[in-house]
């Protein structure tokens, strides 16, 4: 099935721990998203990567480290879990950085940090 | 003010019937927008994406864009049980990247 795939789809965990969430996608798309949805299904954008380049970084603690080996995944580790990190993090990906092009999610990662 | 604002609902209207979902933005230098649905536990799924003054129609779904007034809304003609869903309006603001910001959604039922 051609996708954005997620793994882990659920992740609980204690606080200070550290964790990596993994992305791929078989789309052919170049340019690749972490999403962050909180409780009140607010979805905000945090990275983006453009065939391995990042292009978007937004105001988010650096404990937040995402990584492109290649245009097809992206992952994102997280250092020192705390309470607020839990939330759904959406993977998403688009044909390309520039022009006006949709983006594709994954089904998410569900982080609850304990 | 918020970047992007839609009423949260719910929006509650009959099978059969057409519903009304509306979103405003606040950069007017604003291209592209987009609705995306979302199931309960799901992800979001794009719908329709529309960049041009005027009505894109795709099936029982029609995007309308006033640049002049900043609005975009979708109409969902015939509703159904099945479109009961959070959507989501998504705008990419002028710019480099393709960033886009939502807003927070609005909740649909369809009710029988």
């Amino acid at each position: 099935d051609t996708a954005v795939s997620q793994t882990p789809k659920y992740l609980v965990t204690q606080m200070g721990n550290d964790k990596s969430i993994k992305c791929e996608q078989n789309l052919g798309h170049d340019t690749m998203y972490w999403y962050k949805q909180d409780s009140k299904k607010f979805l905000k954008i945090m990275f983006s990567y453009n065939n391995k380049e990042l292009i978007i970084n937004e105001t988010v603690p650096n404990r937040f480290s995402p990584k492109s080996p290649d245009k097809a995944h992206l992952n994102l580790h997280i250092n020192s879990l705390e309470l607020g990190d839990s939330a759904v993090y959406f993977c998403a990906s688009s044909p390309g950085k520039r022009g006006t092009v949709a983006q594709y999610f994954g089904p998410g990662t569900r982080l609850l940090v304990l | 003010q918020k970047e992007v604002e839609q009423n949260s609902g719910p929006l509650s209207v009959p099978e059969g019937a057409i519903a009304s979902l509306n979103c405003t933005y606040s950069d007017r230098g604003s291209q592209s927008f987009f609705w995306y649905r979302q199931y309960s536990g799901k992800s979001p799924e794009l719908i329709m994406f529309i960049y041009s003054n005027g009505d894109k129609e795709d099936g029982r779904f029609t995007a309308q864009l006033n640049k002049a007034s900043q609005y975009v809304s979708l109409l969902i003609r015939d509703s159904q049980p099945s479109d009961s869903a959070t959507y989501l309006c998504a705008v990419k603001p002028p710019g480099g990247g393709n960033k886009l910001t939502f807003g927070t959604g609005t909740q649909l039922k369809v009710e029988l």
